[in-house]
């Protein structure tokens, strides 16, 4: 079963708005990650958060974690047409190997 | 630098065939990780290999096999394909798979459609 669990699944803004994804793991973690994936492609790597940080930016991205409530939140400011993907958060615990959410889907309509 | 290849991009098999494919990872790279990807059951961990051993292995049937060879390029087989094989398969390299502080690079996957 996934470890992740992503919120919205789906997300349609226009170009210019921030969107906001959020994410919830069950297990205790050394690390989340997100990545974004474009029409069934490969994933990209954006970001990551290590369990003992609460805040991390890169660009026009901003990643939360709250590990008492075993949640994240990726923020994208100023949204593009081509900010259009899918977007998966992944988390790194004991086994040694990640473990990816359902992934939320963004559209950014010019 | 060279990103992560992978080989064949789309395939076409029948059901219970065997299938392999090939990822070759980034210059330097010791791990190689497998993953499944389908609408229904999302991003799967398959297996990791690192130095040509299996390093780490998800819940997958004993139809699902890899190996890695000394020049870390690595290949997964599926034997007796079954329709639900169907899936976009990805491989990631990583200098080392097993230690968080190593990004993993993701190559564009293969595409597998049984029919």
């Amino acid at each position: 079963s996934q470890q992740g669990e992503e919120d919205p699944q789906a997300l349609s803004i226009q170009e210019g708005e921030n969107a906001t994804m959020n994410c919830s793991y069950k297990t205790s973690i050394n690390n989340l990650q997100w990545y974004r994936q474009n029409s069934g492609r490969g994933l990209v790597h954006l970001i990551l958060i290590r369990s003992n940080e609460r805040e991390k930016h890169s660009g026009r991205l901003r990643v939360t974690l709250d590990t008492s409530k075993k949640s994240s939140s990726l923020l994208i400011t100023a949204s593009r047409a081509a900010d259009t993907a899918s977007y998966f958060c992944a988390t790194w615990g004991n086994t040694g190997k990640l473990i990816f959410g359902q992934g939320t889907t963004l559209q950014v309509k010019p | 630098k060279a990103g992560v290849t992978q080989t064949p991009r789309y395939l076409i098999k029948t059901r219970g065939q065997q299938v392999t494919l090939s990822c070759s990872p980034i210059s330097g790279h010791r791990s190689v990780s497998w993953y499944q990807q389908t609408p229904g059951q999302g991003l799967q961990f398959l297996f990791e290999y690192f130095s040509e051993t299996q390093r780490n292995k998800g819940n997958f049937p004993g139809r699902f096999s890899g190996r890695q060879f000394s020049n870390s390029r690595s290949e997964m087989n599926v034997s007796t394909l079954e329709l639900g094989d169907s899936a976009l398969y990805l491989c990631a390299s990583s200098l080392d798979g097993a230690s968080d502080a190593y990004e993993q690079y993701f190559g564009p996957g293969t595409r597998l459609t049984v029919t």
